[in-house]
């Protein structure tokens, strides 16, 4: 089975510097995709960037970029010029390939942005 | 276009009853999958349908139960209800394919007392 681990329960950074979250995976797949999912106070989930393991090209959404290590196993989220507004829990999920929609996510890093 | 939408947003039960949440997706997703968070689990899935079919289902009880309609609306049972049920329950909503995204609804809160 699929596991996904962030091991940092929790990061505060300044506003308006970077911050990189964790996530480490296993899987015997080698077709796969991998999200980071933001989930603010209002709970509702809000995909930030997705990668498909494929492509060794690592995604970038504006701020949000990714450090994708397929051999290692790695999929960090960088956040630069952090915004008050970023401030929420980060899920590290995963999917396997096919049209089967599971997503199994990891434990969370709460984010706290200091103004 | 209107996101995913989850009723009812809170709910309270008593042990032993039984609860039915609601899940209308996006227009046009075919898919709708079912996720339980806790401080404790974190976010796990219970199950996925796609055109009225379970396609995919998590380690939960058989007292957890759900459904799709012909318009893609799904409903998520929980019968015999415990203290551990206690949750935020999440729906998602995609197309269906491999390339495409889950979006996920604001929740439903339920309280077992």
């Amino acid at each position: 089975a699929q596991t996904v681990t962030q091991s940092q329960p929790e990061m505060s950074v300044q506003e308006a510097e970077t911050v990189t979250l964790s996530c480490t995976y296993d899987t015997s797949e080698s077709d796969y995709y991998l999200f980071w999912y933001k989930q603010p106070p209002s709970r509702q989930m809000i995909l930030v960037i997705r990668q498909e393991a494929y492509k060794q090209q690592n995604a970038t959404e504006n701020r949000f970029s990714v450090n994708f290590q397929k051999a290692a196993k790695s999929f960090s989220l960088k956040i630069s010029d952090s915004q008050l507004g970023d401030a929420a829990m980060y899920f590290c999920a995963y999917r396997g390939s096919g049209g089967a929609q599971k997503l199994v996510f990891g434990q969370g890093t709460r984010l706290t942005i200091n103004p | 276009k209107a996101g995913v939408t989850q009723t009812p947003r809170y709910l309270i039960k008593t042990r032993g009853q039984q609860v039915t949440l609601s899940c209308s997706p996006i227009s046009g997703h075919r898919s709708v999958s079912w996720y339980q968070q806790t401080p404790g689990q974190g976010l796990q899935f219970l199950f996925e349908y796609f055109s009225e079919t379970q396609r995919n289902k998590g380690n939960f009880p058989g007292r957890f139960s759900g459904r799709q309609f012909s318009n893609s609306r799904s409903e998520m049972n929980v019968s015999t209800l415990e203290l551990g049920d206690s949750a935020l329950y999440l729906c998602a909503s995609s197309l269906g394919g491999s390339f495409t995204e889950a979006f996920f609804g604001q929740g439903t809160r339920l309280t077992v007392v």
